[in-house]
């Protein structure tokens, strides 16, 4: 069992819906991370969370500690949301971070 | 600042050969990670140095990856030799330490034949 675990693998969206993209982990972490991976390849930090949540523009990340859960949404999306989504969590004690197998988000106009 | 610069972009090679790949991390940055991405496996960390130093190198795969960061300028990934299931995009990331947020290159796309 990965010890990053990301669903859906795959996502199709008419653009302006509500996105949610789930990140659950086994291990105890010290930071989470949320990462875009652009359809040319080029990889984004998009929020590093520790606990409760984070805004910037129409993307929120919440993370939930005692559950082990960490949620991406989407608000309002768009064609050019279009991109894999990267979680990974840096375990506690370790400054490696480990990595989901992303969720591969497709929003058509 | 140009971000995190990853050369060369794109590699083919033969099995048995030497590859080096090469990474400029952003300038006053402290800490480069190598990662390595396949379809199989995803994201995932080779190795890390900290000040020039190497702090976790348990993700390299085995002898025949080596790393090193001469300066805080440069850094290097050998393969010697190269295999085929080498094949990976290779990318190098930077961050001012080691936690705080990671600033990626855009990656060597390696092909071994």
């Amino acid at each position: 069992k990965n010890e990053v675990e990301q669903s859906p693998q795959n996502l199709t969206a008419q653009e302006g819906e509500f996105i949610t993209i789930n990140c659950s982990y086994s291990v105890g972490i010290s930071a989470l991370h949320w990462l875009q991976q652009h359809p040319g390849g080029g990889i984004v930090s998009l929020f590093m969370l520790s606990s409760g949540k984070k805004k910037h523009g129409r993307l929120i990340a919440t993370i939930n500690i005692q559950e082990k859960h960490s949620s991406l949404h989407i608000t309002a999306s768009h064609p050019r949301d279009s991109a894999v989504y990267i979680c990974a969590v840096r375990q506690g004690g370790s400054e490696k971070l480990v990595f989901g197998k992303g969720t591969k988000l497709t929003v058509n106009p | 600042d140009a971000g995190v610069i990853q050369s060369p972009r794109h590699e083919v090679t033969e099995m048995g050969q030497e590859v080096t790949l090469r990474c400029k991390p952003i300038s006053g940055h402290n800490s480069l990670f190598w990662y390595r991405q396949t379809m199989m496996r995803g994201l995932e960390l080779l190795i890390y140095f900290n000040n020039n130093v190497p702090i976790d190198d348990s993700g390299m795969p085995e002898d025949r990856f080596s790393a090193k960061m001469p300066n805080a300028s440069f850094s290097t990934l050998k393969i010697q030799p190269s295999e085929p299931r080498d094949s990976a995009v290779y990318f190098c990331a930077s961050s001012l330490g080691e936690r705080d947020t990671q600033y990626f290159g855009p990656g060597t796309r390696l092909t071994v034949l």
